[in-house]
């Protein structure tokens, strides 16, 4: 069965700090992976997802993750944080490109420090 | 694209009373699911629908949630008769599979207080 597990459930960071939001997976078979984000009062917004294509993603607002399949992780990072990246972030992932069914992670709530 | 709409995007109703969450997915999409949010749980599946059809509805809570899909372009989720504890955000969300996998869209949430 698939999981993720947010290793956690809160991270403060200074603006301009680096951001790194830990995921860890268990799949059986290639998985596909997400990150979404949601923003306080508002639905989830996809920040970006891992097809296999290449294991470097490259997200929206300056967010990317590696897929380590030796870890197995899918960590997300930015290289400097601003204060509108204040948010919920949710890994997710769901059973190769033939599953209907996602399954989120518990979340990680990011704080901004000024 | 207009998104997921959902409505209504608040209510407040009294423990007893049926509550309706409607949802319309973005259109082209096959596939449409209902999540309901909360504190304690976070962010639960509790059924989805593929082609009108329900496919999983193991994540419903008890036999007072139902929900329905009627044709394409509209879906339902009700609560007959609702409790205090069903409090919580109910997110509607939809997608269509494509040669990247299946890519989920969603709405805005209905907030729903039972008081």
């Amino acid at each position: 069965a698939q999981s993720v597990t947010q290793l956690g459930s809160h991270v403060s960071v200074s603006e301009g700090a680096l951001v790194l939001l830990r995921c860890n997976y268990s799949s059986s078979v290639p998985p596909y992976l997400f990150w979404y984000v949601q923003y306080p009062n508002q639905g989830l917004q996809l920040l970006l997802k891992y097809t296999s294509a290449a294991t470097l993603v490259k997200g929206i607002n300056g967010f990317e993750a590696e897929f380590k399949k030796s870890e197995p992780s899918f960590h997300l990072t930015k290289p400097s944080a601003h204060m509108s990246d204040a948010a919920e972030y949710f890994c997710a992932v769901t059973k190769g490109s033939s599953a209907s069914k996602i399954i989120f992670g518990s979340g990680t709530r990011l704080s901004i420090r000024p | 694209d207009a998104g997921v709409i959902q409505s209504p995007r608040h209510e407040v109703t009294e423990m007893g009373q049926e509550v309706t969450l409607r949802c319309k997915p973005i259109s082209g999409h096959d596939y449409l699911f209902w999540y309901r949010q909360t504190m304690m749980r976070g962010l639960e599946l509790l059924i989805y629908f593929n082609n009108n059809v329900p496919i999983d509805d193991s994540g419903m809570p008890e036999d007072r949630f139902s929900a329905k899909m009627p044709n394409a372009s509209f879906s339902t989720l009700k609560i007959q008769p609702s409790e205090p504890r069903d409090s919580a955000v109910y997110f509607c969300a939809s997608s269509f599979r494509d040669s990247s996998g299946n890519t989920i869209y969603f709405g805005e949430g209905s907030w729903l207080t039972v008081v």
